[in-house]
């Protein structure tokens, strides 16, 4: 079964709004990734943030980590209509592998 | 590109039917892992390489599949007698043990397979 959810699973925004997506986990962590997939196409790596960070950024990207509340969440500002695609969080046990959630699809409308 | 890639990036094959896949990672990436995705789902692990070390393998990964990575550079996944079931989209993707970046997986383009 998949580790991660991510929430919510669809999400419409209009251009030059602000984009955030929640990630909730069940097990402890190493890491927590995050990536972007456009439609029929592979993963593009985001961000990766360690069990013991609580904040990274990447240019427009923001995300967070509470392990306490096993979540993390990803806000993307000053949405673009080039952010439109499904991000999904994975999370890494330490058994080298990832657990994926099912994805949330977002939408920017020009 | 210092990318992974993959090779086919399309493959449709009757059922009953073997196919090959190959990915080749990032050059100085020791560790490989497969995927497989279908649609609307997010990707699931099949199985992963620490050079040429097949470490563990997915429930998801039946006796038809049989996956190499016989010099700890590119891999190969094999399925024999295709299912339909089997169709998906089947990623890798490589990481490093040591760096700024160890243990970002980065994946590839991935190979979609379709069984007819």
């Amino acid at each position: 079964s998949q580790q991660g959810e991510e929430d919510p699973q669809a999400l419409s925004i209009q251009e030059g709004e602000n984009a955030t997506m929640n990630c909730s986990y069940k097990t402890s962590i190493n890491n927590l990734q995050w990536y972007r997939q456009n439609s029929g196409r592979g993963l593009v790596h985001l961000i990766l943030i360690r069990s013991n960070e609580r904040e990274k950024h990447s240019g427009r990207l923001r995300v967070t980590l509470d392990t306490s509340k096993k979540s993390s969440s990803l806000l993307i500002t000053a949405s673009r209509a080039a952010d439109t695609a499904s991000y999904f969080c994975a999370t890494d046990t330490g058994a080298q592998k990832l657990v994926f959630g099912q994805g949330t699809r977002l939408t920017i409308n020009p | 590109d210092t990318g992974v890639s993959q090779d086919p990036r399309h493959k449709i094959t009757k059922r009953g039917q073997n196919v090959t896949f190959r990915c080749d990672p990032i050059s100085e990436h020791n560790r490989l892992y497969w995927y497989r995705q279908t649609l609307g789902q997010g990707p699931e692990f099949l199985t992963y390489f620490q050079n040429e070390a097949q470490l563990e393998k997915s429930r998801l990964l039946s006796d038809r599949f049989s996956a190499e990575r016989p010099k700890g550079s590119f891999s190969t996944l094999e399925i024999q007698r295709t299912e339909q079931g089997d169709s998906a989209m089947y990623l890798c993707a490589s990481s490093s043990w040591r760096g700024p970046s160890y243990n970002e997986q980065f994946f590839g383009p991935g190979t979609r397979l379709t069984v007819l």
